[in-house]
């Protein structure tokens, strides 16, 4: 049993194209988050929702855009790919809205723009 | 602006032995302090946390300490075990921010 899936583990694309990242959480969690961890290694949030409701929405260009159709899952979609968007993107997800709950990491998706 | 900084980016002990993974932070306004571990090709896993009204907390093999006058904190492993090879982040989060501010993380390295 997967408490936090993402489809898919691995993305390769050319520059311009639009694509999407799903995650899927079943623990019954408020709070989901999108993560991108970037070739330095920092993992920095992009997105939080709790509830379907965006709460964090950090310095991220506007061609990315999270979606929340219910409570267990939180979609990333990217506009017009660019070569600096390649890197491991991870959906979280935590119970309430504090987030120094723990929180817990999908497997990742790692995204490589060509 | 990298308000967390984990200085080494990787750390090798012989099994048995203590790993120490150090975290200095710049910020005085976070409230709690998490560790997480990360195999290759999964995600962080939550380890242990400390809030800042605390100088220590312990779960089993597993204690961080918290030196607020320093801004620094570490994580001792008692013994190391193999398995405990795995890069370790240290993240910190202040109220009213609702984020968690990672560092970029020490590869641990157990050798059996």
């Amino acid at each position: 049993d997967t408490a936090v899936s993402q489809t898919p583990k691995y993305l390769v694309t050319q520059m311009g194209n639009d694509k999407s990242i799903k995650c899927e959480q079943n623990l019954g969690h408020d709070t989901m988050y999108w993560y991108k961890q970037d070739s330095k290694k920092f993992l920095k949030i992009m997105f939080s929702y709790n509830n379907k409701e965006l709460i964090i929405n950090e310095t991220v260009p506007n061609r990315f855009s999270p979606k929340s159709p219910d409570k267990a899952h939180l979609n990333l979609h990217i506009n017009s790919l660019e070569l600096g968007d390649s890197a491991v993107y991870f959906c979280a997800s935590s119970r309430g809205t504090v987030s120094y709950n723990e929180q817990f990491f999908g497997p990742g998706t790692r995204l490589t723009v060509l | 602006d990298q308000q967390v900084k984990q200085n080494s980016p990787s750390l090798s002990v012989q099994e048995g032995r203590i790993s120490i993974l150090n975290c200095d932070y710049t910020n005085s306004m976070f409230d709690y302090f998490l560790w997480y571990k990360k195999y290759p090709a999964e995600g962080p896993t939550f380890l242990i946390s400390i809030s800042s009204i605390k100088d220590k907390n312990e779960d089993g093999r597993f204690t961080v300490f918290l030196n607020k006058s320093a801004k620094h904190l570490s994580l001792h492993i008692v013994p190391s075990q193999p398995g405990d090879s795995a890069v370790y982040f240290c993240a910190a989060w202040r109220g009213g921010s609702e984020k968690l501010v990672f560092g970029k993380g020490t590869k641990l390295t157990v050798n059996p």
